[in-house]
């Protein structure tokens, strides 16, 4: 186990639902973050979060909203997301934001119907 | 968008053999990261190397770095069934991290 959580860990939804991906760390780290991966593809880097604070938004479309109340919990809610959005949906956490390296969560398989 | 890619995207080895992966990117680095995801799991670092190193070992693991070519390598020594996994480099450069495409590596029994 490498101390990152992530529930649930495969989530089917419609394109009209609301859903929540959750994450929370217990390694007392600072930094947090949001990946997706697609079949066939780099992982794709959504969000961090510093102490809390958004640091990058990469270019993410706003059916994808991030909340992090606070350094341990890590939140992903989704709405009227697309089929393409299907992907292994990852968190992971670091001390720091620089030169650390990053503790992955199991992820969460999602599926848009 | 994608900074390391990894070359080659699949390989196939029988047990006991060495795995040679390599890593390539294009703009300047602070660090370079491999790690190893098993199929549809979470990703676990294997070895940092920083920009002003240019070998580390860990256990069965060794990494290089070329910062004058832009590349990395990994080697895994004497594979096993388990180390059956894809492997990815990531790049650091201000706190800016990427994540190549890859590699794919299947060791026989």
């Amino acid at each position: 186990e490498t101390g990152v959580t992530q529930t649930p860990r495969h989530l089917v939804m419609g394109m009209t639902n609301k859903k929540s991906l959750k994450c929370e760390q217990h390694l007392g780290h600072n930094a947090m973050y949001w990946y997706k991966q697609s079949a066939k593809k780099p992982l794709e880097l959504m969000f961090v979060y510093n102490f809390k604070e958004q640091t990058e938004n990469n270019s993410v479309p706003s059916r994808f909203s991030p909340e992090c109340p606070n350094s341990s919990h890590l939140f992903l809610h989704l709405h009227t997301l697309q089929p393409e959005d299907s992907a292994l949906y990852l968190c992971a956490s670091s001390q720091a934001l620089a030169g650390n390296e990053q503790f992955f969560g199991p992820g969460t398989r999602l599926t848009v119907l | 968008s994608q900074q390391g890619e990894e070359d080659p995207q699949a390989l196939s080895i029988q047990e006991g053999e060495n795995a040679t992966m390599n890593c390539s990117y294009k703009t300047s680095i602070n660090n370079l990261q491999w790690y190893r995801q098993n199929s549809g799991r979470g990703l676990v670092h294997l070895i940092l190397i920083r920009s002003n190193e240019r070998e580390k070992h860990s256990g069965r693991l060794r990494v290089t770095l070329d910062t004058s070519k832009k590349s990395s390598s990994l080697l895994i020594t004497a594979s096993r069934a388990a180390d059956t996994a894809s492997y990815f480099c990531a790049t650091d450069n201000n706190n800016d991290m990427r994540f190549g495409a890859g590699t794919r590596l299947t060791v026989k029994p």
